[in-house]
């Protein structure tokens, strides 16, 4: 059974239009992770939740925001999107931050959903 | 800042033979490192990790990794290769994000083909 559940598979949406990509997860894990991954690129991280707490990494783009109305869901929003932002969104959660508990960590990726911008 | 080097855009081995996959990481403390596999269609699996201790790490399906401090390598190995295998593999390094906590930074991935 899915654990960590991202939809829809693939997402089209127009330049400039904005887009929402979901997450859920049935783990109760604190932490939710968005990656951005490019073709043939590797996973980038755009920002985490702890909880409620959000983290953004440096070089993400403002265009870029989340959510997460609780612990089961987060949401992945993009405001204005543009033709490089066509790329596979990631989610990911761990029980804890990773470093907490070192023996036991590991992250759980969802499927991804493919997005493309006409 | 953390980087992970992996040289081999795309690698094809039939079925049966040996299997090395090259990681090279740029870190500078003691590094936390992991192998993860992505089956099309699907998310990345954690295939195994090194945080300390012995440097030669076993992981699931018949995975191995070895540690070299050295050469600031992480290479993962499988002696026997079977179609099922046939993924991307992607490397990382856990870099301390601050109050103990690490964030992990991935390479660009090496695509495994299988012949059989």
């Amino acid at each position: 059974d899915a654990m960590v559940i991202q939809n829809p598979r693939y997402q089209v949406t127009q330049f400039g239009k904005p887009v929402t990509l979901s997450c859920s997860q049935t783990l109760n894990h604190n932490v939710m992770y968005w990656y951005q991954q490019k073709s043939s690129q590797a996973p980038k991280l755009l920002f985490h939740y702890y909880d409620k707490d959000f983290n953004n990494e440096a070089d993400t783009p403002d265009n870029f925001q989340s959510r997460r109305p609780n612990t089961s869901f987060c949401f992945l929003d993009i405001r204005s999107p543009g033709l490089g932002d066509a790329a596979m969104y990631l989610c990911a959660t761990s029980r804890d931050l990773l470093g907490s508990e070192a023996t036991n960590e590991k992250l759980f990726f969802g499927s991804g959903t493919q997005l493309s911008v006409l | 800042a953390q980087s992970v080097t992996q040289p081999d855009i795309h690698i094809t081995v039939s079925e049966g033979a040996s299997l090395e996959l090259r990681c090279n990481y740029s870190y500078g403390a003691t590094p936390y490192l992991f192998w993860y596999v992505q089956s099309p269609g699907q998310g990345l699996q954690l295939l195994l990790k090194y945080f300390s201790g012995d440097t030669l790490v076993q992981g699931i399906k018949g995975f191995e990794a070895e540690f070299k401090r050295s050469q600031s390598s992480f290479n993962l190995r499988k002696p026997s290769v079977h179609w099922s295998d046939a993924a991307e593999y992607f490397c990382a390094v856990g870099a301390s994000s601050g109050a103990g906590s690490y964030q992990l930074t991935f390479g660009k991935g090496t695509k495994l083909s299988v012949i059989p």
